[in-house]
């Protein structure tokens, strides 16, 4: 079973739209979770942190489910410049960090 | 903002010779990282490492792998004999304490011919 699972899309959204992207993880130990976004060849960056409460930062917003074990990400009044894959990242046993195999997300004029 | 610094960017190599790739990671940070990601597929750990030790290595991290940090700023991973699916891009992480986030470098691409 993988650690981490995501829908790898692709997503294909016009501008404006608003998008949704799930991920699920195995280990119920998992303490934290995040969500990257990578440009093509380009290294993963934070896009945001993900908690219990959920958390918004702008057009982004990021909820975790313990009990159901999955994380979601909602971007609202998507932008072209959005157009990336969307990593979903886990924190597990011994300071590993397990990835999704990401969703990719194309927003279109 | 202070960042991972990783060279070489781009290496081309032939099948069988060993390959160093270096990083700097952000100075504050106690954890450092090595992972790959083979095109067009999932970022994969490799290992980890604190305290001047490997803390947790993955299947793939191997004897034909390793790591060290030399002189307290650098953070090396060293492939002996590579292969063809060596190919991929090698991404160097750090982060303070547990709790954080990991920052990436931007990477290096490695090419085997």
């Amino acid at each position: 079973r993988k650690e981490v699972e995501q829908d790898p899309g692709p997503f294909n959204v016009p501008e404006g739209a608003t998008v949704a992207f799930n991920c699920t993880y195995s280990n119920s130990a998992s303490q934290s979770f995040f969500w990257y976004r990578q440009d093509c060849r380009k290294e993963p960056k934070l896009l945001m942190s993900v908690y219990s409460s959920g958390n918004e930062d702008g057009r982004f917003t990021a909820q975790l489910n313990r009990a159901s074990q999955y994380i979601s990400l909602l971007i609202r009044d998507s932008k072209l410049s959005d157009s990336a894959t969307y990593l979903c990242v886990v924190e597990g046993f011994g300071n590993q960090f397990y990835f999704g195999t990401g969703t990719s997300l194309t927003v279109i004029p | 903002e202070p960042e991972v610094t990783q060279t070489p960017s781009h290496q081309v190599t032939q099948m069988g010779q060993e390959v160093i790739l270096r990083c700097v990671p952000i100075s504050n940070h106690l954890y450092f990282y090595w992972y790959r990601q083979i095109l067009g597929q999932k970022v994969e750990f490799l290992v980890s490492f604190y305290n001047n030790e490997i803390s947790e290595k993955s299947e793939i991290f191997d004897d034909q792998f390793s790591v060290e940090r030399p002189d307290g700023s650098n953070f090396t991973l060293k492939i002996r004999s590579t292969k063809l699916e060596d190919s991929a891009m090698y991404f160097c992480a750090s982060r303070i304490p547990p709790g954080n986030t990991i920052y990436f470098g931007e990477g290096s691409w490695l090419t085997v011919v």
